[in-house]
């Protein structure tokens, strides 16, 4: 059981580029986000699904776009790189729950991202 | 809206000592989730602990105990007779209940245990 599985792990992007960082599970899981750490903020939320076809702006959405056409994959694609995007990224899955308890996150390995 | 306040940026402790880990929320739901995970060198998240709002019993797990006072608002987490295998970032989590909700994290504590 891979889990959720991001790729690549490492990159790094001249100013201006742009790419996409992989997002996989195979939980079956509904809920999918995209994240960015930074050193003293914490995790931040870039976007998010709620399932395949859907999904919506977190708190910092700018610069990025994700679309979620199966449940497995969530894409997350930075259209034009910029050195503020210098960041850890986490792509993470969730499920909800029938038994009415918040589910945990399930947080793939990260993909280190320098942009020059 | 939600808030989670870690205010230990970083600890260091001698191996064998015990630890507690400070964390505040604010939210405005009466029904809510608290989360820790663990971020260690290798750079992943791992799950620790999920606590609802109701549930206001201290739980352990092993070395690991977690405090939860509604009353002040807070959720810490103590490491007994640390190891150095607990060095790691532990964020606090809070989020609301009920289909899909964003997850606010604090900023982490960067826990160094010192053999």
């Amino acid at each position: 059981n891979a889990g959720v599985t991001q790729t690549p792990k490492f990159q790094v992007l001249k100013t201006g580029q742009s790419m996409t960082l992989q997002c996989a599970q195979d939980m079956n899981h509904e809920y999918m986000s995209w994240y960015r750490q930074d050193p003293g903020m914490g995790l931040r939320l870039i976007h998010y699904s709620v399932g395949a076809g859907i999904t919506d702006q977190g708190e910092v959405p700018n610069g990025y776009n994700v679309s979620r056409s199966t449940t497995e994959d969530f894409p997350l694609r930075l259209l034009s790189a910029a050195p503020s995007q210098t960041s850890v990224y986490f792509c993470a899955s969730s499920y909800s729950s029938r038994r009415l308890v918040q589910a945990e996150a399930f947080f793939g390995q990260g993909t280190r991202l320098t942009v020059v | 809206a939600q808030k989670v306040t870690q205010a230990q940026t970083e600890i260091s402790v001698v191996e064998k000592e015990d630890v507690t880990l400070d964390c505040v929320y604010e939210t405005r739901d009466t029904t809510y989730y608290l989360f820790w995970y663990k971020q260690p060198p290798s750079g992943e998240l791992v799950f620790l602990i999920r606590r609802n709002s109701f549930d206001e019993q201290n739980e352990i797990s092993g070395r690991y105990s977690w405090n939860f006072q509604k009353s002040t608002s807070s959720f810490n987490f103590t490491i007994t007779a640390s190891q150095v295998v607990d060095s790691a970032v532990y964020f606090c989590a809070l989020s609301g209940s009920g289909g899909y909700q964003k997850v606010t994290f604090g900023t982490g504590t960067k826990l160094q245990v010192i053999p």
